[in-house]
């Protein structure tokens, strides 16, 4: 098993430009989030998502959007990168259940907007 | 003020050293409690977790949780050079598997 998958690794983006970032899991998990890492500010949760073709929105969710279509995928989009989207972006996946609900994360994606 | 506020370091210490990294939360409603290991340039991984008071230990790991406080600890005795890392505590339980991270710790054990 691969677990959770990102791509691309790495971008770069001029201010104004659009991306899209690919999330894949193949646990078969319920719910995936995106976060993104800056320094000194831990992780973020920028969407979420409980199921396929559902999506809701995190603690830093303004510029970003986010679709699953399918369940083993969840898309993040920018539709007019900033600067201040410079940061390592991470999704990860989880299963509902009654007790600890362990996120599983991808490597990361670096995406530095200038 | 955040709900999850963590020391942040960052920590150097030599092999061998007994290691405590905090975290504090306002949040009376999360129920459990991790602590994730990130090295550099990867993804975070479940290192430990614990749902109630008191300590849990792992190995060279100690959980501890005090709700009354507050107050989460990650201890590592016999600290080793593969320790070297940024330690995350995440506090969760309150609906859909979210958790809410603190800032992370830089940890470097030097030999």
């Amino acid at each position: 098993n691969a677990g959770v998958t990102q791509t691309p690794k790495f971008r770069v983006l001029k201010t104004g430009q659009s991306m899209t970032l690919l999330c894949a899991q193949d646990m078969n998990h319920e719910y995936m989030y995106w976060y993104r890492q800056d320094p000194g500010m831990g992780l973020r949760l920028i969407h979420y998502s409980v199921g396929e073709g559902t999506t809701a929105k995190g603690e830093v969710p303004d510029g970003y959007n986010v679709s699953r279509l399918k369940k083993q995928n969840f898309l993040l989009g920018l539709e007019s990168a900033a600067p201040s989207q410079t940061s390592v972006y991470f999704c990860a996946s989880a299963n509902p259940g009654t007790g600890v609900n362990e996120q599983f994360f991808g490597p990361g994606t670096r995406l530095t907007v200038l | 003020q955040k709900e999850v506020e963590q020391d942040p370091g960052p920590l150097s210490v030599p092999e061998g050293a007994i290691v405590s990294l905090n975290c504090t939360y306002s949040n009376s409603a999360f129920q459990y409690f991790m602590w994730y290991r990130q090295y550099s340039r990867k993804g975070p991984e479940l290192l430990m977790y614990t749902y109630s008071s008191g300590n849990k230990e792992d190995g060279r790991f100690t959980a501890q949780v005090d709700k009354s406080s507050k107050y989460i600890s990650l201890f590592i005795r016999d600290s080793q050079p593969s320790d070297s890392a940024t330690y995350l505590c995440a506090l969760g339980g309150t609906s859909y598997g979210k958790l809410t991270f603190g800032q992370g710790t830089i940890l470097t054990v030097h030999p």
